[in-house]
């Protein structure tokens, strides 16, 4: 079974200062890479995906993210967050093929310091 | 854009009681799931449906049910609500395998409390 380690908890950063939020993934196979972010008290919406091609993503809000087969890696990143970057991030993984099914980390808390 | 429509925000509701969260989709897309999410552990699945009337397990389906008769519906359903069933819960969905890897459209989620 695919799983998926975000290893921060939680991060905090100080405003305009940049981020890396880091995700790993535990597959033999080709996978489907996802990064969706929850504000407080709001469902989760897809920052961005990484499908097959260039491994740099960009995504929504500045956000970008990069695919490292040999390391199993996605890790997000933003040059210069804001008070608004404040959220919850998930990672989550699919294998191609078969169902949509997604499996998802347990999830990093950004918390931007004035 | 996709709605996903969890009909309600917050619930309360005793041990015991048969409890029915809703969830509606208005652009046609065949996959609808279920996920609780708890601190620390993120969001887990329940249960999935392909298709109307079909559903498959997710990882913690014990103590869960669903019931898909519409396309634009799914629906979790706990038997005996018990407190450890206290938790986010959150409803997606998504196009068919080979028609767009758009990943999924959640709603706004329920936070079921359970006394």
């Amino acid at each position: 079974a695919q799983s998926v380690t975000q290893l921060d908890s939680q991060v905090p950063v100080f405003e305009e200062a940049p981020v890396e939020l880091r995700c790993n993934y535990s597959s033999s196979v080709s996978v489907y890479l996802f990064w969706y972010v929850q504000y407080p008290n709001q469902g989760l919406q897809l920052l961005l995906k990484y499908l097959s091609g260039s491994t740099l993503v960009k995504g929504i809000n500045g956000f970008e993210a990069e695919f490292n087969k040999s390391q199993t890696s996605f890790h997000l990143r933003k040059p210069s967050v804001h008070i608004s970057d404040t959220a919850e991030y998930f990672c989550a993984v699919r294998e191609p093929g078969g169902n949509e099914k997604l499996t998802f980390g347990t999830g990093t808390r950004l918390t931007i310091i004035p | 854009d996709v709605k996903v429509t969890q009909s309600s925000r917050y619930l309360v509701k005793r041990t015991g009681e048969k409890v029915f969260l809703e969830c509606v989709q208005d652009m046609d897309h065949e996959n609808m799931f279920w996920y609780r999410q708890d601190p620390g552990l993120g969001l887990r699945l329940i249960y999935f449906s392909y298709d109307v009337k079909m559903k498959e397990k997710g990882d913690i389906p014990e103590g869960y049910s669903v019931s898909r008769e519409k396309k634009e519906r799914f629906s979790l359903i706990l038997e005996s609500a018990s407190t450890n069933q206290t938790s986010m819960y959150l409803c997606a969905s998504s196009l068919a395998p080979g028609q767009g890897l758009y990943g999924y459209t959640f709603g706004s989620g329920t936070r079921l409390t359970v006394v």
